[in-house]
């Protein structure tokens, strides 16, 4: 198995800028998580599928930020405009188990997207 | 909402020394802690789990107890070789995952 497929791997952009990150999950995985880390506020989830839907979507920062999970093998996570305090790596995971059990799960993180914002 | 702290947030011992890692966790109803290993340039990497039924695994070299009375659990990594450097994650879960800060290990050959 390939492991949870994450592009880009580094992402260079202006302020004001439309970003847009991309995750493929590990096949038959039913949970996706996008988390963001930072040296400030370490690693935060920001939100988390099950199914395709979103299940919690607390950990969004504002209404710039949008995610979305148009089939079970793929989603992206969308910054517009983008800030320089978005400046980040952005970690994509998968797991198993229903939207009751899924972080009872071990979850399997991608290598990440290194975002910086200008 | 869950807070989970990890101490110490540096840690650097001799190569085949063993390695102590302590989290906190808030919540009394919190029931799985995880610990992930993150290599630089890397995303973080399962390396043992604890369920709150049970009080310790071990893995080789590697071990978690916990002890839910006092709500804390421990990561413990023997005959430490170079290749543990890294930075080590726990995390409490119920309801949704928080992770502790990190713990960054040295092994120094």
């Amino acid at each position: 198995d390939a492991g949870v497929i994450q592009s880009p791997r580094h992402e260079v952009t202006e302020m004001g800028q439309e970003v847009t990150l991309r995750c493929k999950p590990i096949s038959g995985h039913n949970s996706l998580f996008w988390y963001r880390q930072t040296m400030m506020r370490g690693l935060e989830l920001l939100i988390y599928f099950n199914n395709n839907v979103p299940i919690d979507d607390s950990g969004m920062p504002e209404d710039r930020f949008s995610a979305k999970m148009p089939n079970a093998s793929f989603s992206t996570l969308k910054i517009q405009p983008s800030e320089p305090r978005d400046s980040a790596v952005y970690f994509c995971a998968s797991s198993s188990g229903t939207s009751v059990t899924t972080y009872q799960e071990t979850q399997y993180f991608g290598p990440g997207t290194r975002l910086l914002v200008l | 909402g869950e807070n989970v702290e990890q101490h110490p947030s540096t840690l650097s011992v001799q190569e085949g020394d063993s390695a102590v890692i302590k989290c906190t966790y808030s919540d009394s109803a919190s029931n799985y802690f995880p610990w992930y290993k993150q290599e630089l340039g890397k995303g973080p990497q399962l390396i043992i789990d604890i369920r709150s039924n049970v009080g310790e695994k071990k893995d080789q070299r590697i071990a978690v107890t916990l002890n839910k009375t006092a709500k804390h659990f421990s990561l413990h990594i023997t005959e430490t070789q170079p290749e543990d450097s890294a930075v080590y994650f726990c995390a409490a879960t119920r309801n949704d995952m928080r992770f502790g800060a990190g713990t960054r290990l040295t092994v120094k050959p």
